[in-house]
C-alpha cells in the first residue's frame, strides 16, 4: 500500500520559537494532504487540508497565521507551527487519500509527529 | 449537534473470544463509514470500509456492520489474539469522499 513519512517523528522546542514538521508521499503523488492533531484520549481532530499549488482550507477555530501550511509539491506537505506555546503540544497527524486500485478511498496516515513546547 | 460516539471504556477479552465494538452518530449523513487502528505514539491505519448501502463486510478475522436507520457500525474481531490489542478508532467520510471526523476510539485489550 501507499507509504506516508513524517520527519521528525518528534521534537522538543523552547516557548516562542517555530517548528517545521514534514509530511511526505514515499510512492504516490498526493494532490490534497490532511493535517490533524491529536491530544491524549482525545480524537484526531481535523486541523486543516492541503491543496498543492493553493492555499490550505482551515477547519473553524484552527489560527491559520499559527499553523502555517505549504503544500509545495505533489509529495510533500509541511505544517509550520509558528511561536509555539506549552499548549501546542501534541500528537501531530498527516495524511493522503490513496491515488487508486486497491488503494481508493483509503487514507494512508503518517506515523505522527510528537511535538513538546518548554 | 454531531457526535460520533465510541465506547471510550477499555474493552478487556479473553483470547479466542470475538470482540465487539460499537460506533454511534447523530446528525450526519455518511457516504462512508471506516474503521482505523492505533497503536500508542502511531499514526491510525486502515482496516475497513463500509458504504452506506451496504451492511456487512468482512476481511480476514474482521466483520463489520453498517445501519444507517440507528446510526450504528459494529466492529467485530472474531478469534481474538493478544496483538489485536490496540485502540480502534471509528470514522465517517463525508463531504465529497474526502472529510473524515474521527471517534475517539476504544482500547482493546486481549488477555492471553
Amino acid at each position: 500500500g501507499a507509504v506516508v513519512s513524517q520527519h521528525p517523528s518528534w521534537v522538543i522546542c523552547k516557548s516562542g520559537t517555530s517548528v517545521k514538521i514534514e509530511c511526505r508521499s514515499l510512492d504516490f503523488q498526493a494532490t490534497t494532504m490532511f493535517w490533524y492533531r491529536q491530544f491524549p484520549k482525545q480524537s484526531l481532530m481535523l486541523m486543516a487540508t492541503s491543496n498543492e499549488g493553493s492555499k490550505a482550507t482551515y477547519e473553524q477555530g484552527v489560527e491559520k497565521d499559527k499553523f502555517l501550511i505549504n503544500h509545495a509539491s505533489l509529495t510533500l506537505s509541511t505544517l509550520t507551527v509558528t511561536s509555539a506555546h506549552p499548549e501546542d503540544s501534541s500528537f501531530y497527524i498527516c495524511s493522503a487519500w490513496g491515488a487508486g486500485g486497491s488503494s481508493y478511498n483509503e487514507q494512508f496516515f503518517g506515523p505522527g509527529t510528537r511535538l513538546t513546547v518548554l | 449537534s454531531q457526535k460520533i460516539e465510541q465506547n471510550s471504556e477499555a474493552l478487556n477479552i479473553q483470547e479466542g473470544k470475538t470482540a465487539t465494538l460499537t460506533c454511534n452518530y447523530t446528525n450526519y449523513s455518511p457516504a462512508y463509514l471506516q474503521w482505523y487502528r492505533q497503536d500508542p505514539g502511531r499514526g491510525p491505519v486502515f482496516l475497513l470500509l463500509i458504504r452506506e448501502n451496504e451492511k456487512e463486510k468482512r476481511k480476514e478475522r474482521l466483520k463489520v456492520t453498517f445501519d444507517t436507520t440507528l446510526k450504528q457500525s459494529l466492529f467485530h474481531i472474531t478469534a481474538s489474539q493478544p496483538a489485536d490489542s490496540a485502540t480502534y478508532l471509528c470514522a465517517l467520510v463525508t463531504g465529497g469522499y474526502q472529510k473524515v471526523t474521527f471517534g475517539i476510539g476504544t482500547k482493546l485489550q486481549v488477555i492471553p
